[in-house]
Order: structure tokens, then C-alpha cells, then sequence
């Protein structure tokens, strides 16, 4: 049974660095059909993208965050994280972490997800 | 457009049928995946592809995809079925990923 888990601050400063880790279990993180992502949700709101990452290193990033994000995968670990940096108010929110899978290599979808945590921006 | 547009509320009686859409120019090429969120908890992908389902979605939920027009159709909503509902897919250049606005399912 594959179970992700978002480990991290809950807590952030104005303008400085949010950093989350999400730990992977029950299946490879090296598993080639599988891609790793991040989903937020400001409260109250809807869904939206932050980016995912392959294996091998290889990221997409949502356009929007992409100045101020970075994503990285530690197989040995079996975990994957995300940092974004220069946070505001606005990136308050549920951040999700998630496993994806493509039907045809080219249908995206996400089949697993972590419980969510939330990370308040504030000082 | 790199856009999935979604009607912000739905409702349906108990027992009747639902279709809940999602709007976007990718939808002509990506098919879109669903997923369903309850309060207070993580979303569950319940279509994805063609029309596929996870294991124990039922089957009165089921996806239809037409042009720019991706569906999610409940047959005999049931009192569980209430949630949010939103899609997802590519956006038009293909390099990155979409949620659609959400969708509020009231079952009456």
C-alpha cells in the first residue's frame, strides 16, 4: 500500500524559505512509471499545481512559482521535497504531496496523496 | 488557453443522475483525470484516462470526454457522493498541469 507523508514547518516568516519533505512508502521512489508532485490549497480554496519530479532529477515546475522553487528527490531515502522561496501571505495554504501516473505517457493523474499539511505564512 | 473551467455549484436529488464538466482548449488533446474532496480531507482520484476508475470507486461514476469537454457523470447520486469535484489535465503546450476551478456538488 503506497502512503506519502509531508514532513516540515508549519510555520513561515514573510520572505523567508518554505521547505517541505515527503516520505514515500510501499513503493520505489525509482519506480520509472511513476512521476512525484506537489499540489497546494489555500484555505478555502481550490486546487492548484506546484510542480512534480522524476526519478532521475528531472522537474516541471508550475510557471507562476517557477523563480522560486525547487524540487529534489533523494532515492536513497525514498523521499522527495520542495522548496519555495520569498514566501508571502499567498502561499498559505494545504500543501499536498502526491504520486502521478500518465495513461498513454501522456494523461496525467494523481493516485496517491499524502494527508496534506498546512504551513501559514505569518510573522 | 491554459485554463480548466468548472461551474462553481452543482446540486442533484438523491437518486437522480449528475454531470459535473470541465472546459479547455488541452481537452482536445489530454484527457482529463477527477478527483473528489471532502471536508477536511486529501483529495481521491476517482477518473482518470479513457474513463477509467481506481479500485472501489462504484461505477455510478464514470467520465465522458467531447471536444473541449471533459464530464464527470454521477448515475443515482447518493448522500456520500457530496463533495467538491475537480479535474485536472495538461495545459495546451503540454508542459505543465492543471486543476480545474472545483466544482461544489450539493445531493438534495
Amino acid at each position: 500500500q503506497v502512503q506519502l507523508q509531508e514532513s516540515g514547518p508549519r510555520l513561515v516568516k514573510p520572505s523567508e524559505t518554505l521547505s517541505l519533505r515527503c516520505s514515500v512508502s510501499g513503493v520505489s521512489i525509482s519506480n520509472f512509471n511513476y512521476h512525484w508532485g506537489w499540489i497546494r490549497q489555500p484555505p478555502g480554496k481550490g486546487l492548484e499545481w506546484i510542480g512534480d519530479i522524476y526519478y532521475n532529477g528531472v522537474t516541471h515546475y508550475s510557471p507562476s512559482l517557477s523563480s522560486r522553487l525547487t524540487m529534489s528527490v533523494d532515492t536513497s531515502k525514498n523521499h522527495f521535497s520542495l522548496s519555495l522561496t520569498s514566501v508571502t501571505a499567498s502561499d498559505t495554504a494545504v500543501y499536498y504531496c502526491a504520486r502521478r501516473g500518465e495513461t498513454a505517457m501522456v494523461n496525467p493523474y494523481f493516485d496517491s496523496w499524502g494527508q496534506g499539511t498546512l504551513v501559514t505564512v505569518a510573522s | 488557453s491554459s485554463e480548466l473551467t468548472q461551474d462553481p455549484a452543482v446540486s442533484v436529488a438523491l437518486g437522480q443522475t449528475v454531470k459535473i464538466t470541465c472546459q479547455g482548449d488541452s481537452l482536445r488533446t489530454y484527457y482529463a483525470s477527477w478527483y473528489q474532496q471532502k471536508p477536511g480531507e486529501a483529495p481521491a482520484l476517482v477518473i482518470y484516462g479513457k474513463n477509467n476508475r481506481p479500485s472501489g470507486i462504484p461505477d455510478r461514476l464514470s467520465g465522458s470526454n467531447s471536444g473541449n469537454t471533459a464530464s464527470l457523470t454521477i448515475s443515482g447520486a447518493q448522500a456520500e457522493d457530496e463533495a467538491d469535484y475537480y479535474c485536472s489535465s495538461r495545459d495546451s503546450s503540454g508542459n505543465h498541469l492543471l486543476f480545474g476551478g472545483g466544482t461544489k456538488l450539493t445531493v438534495l
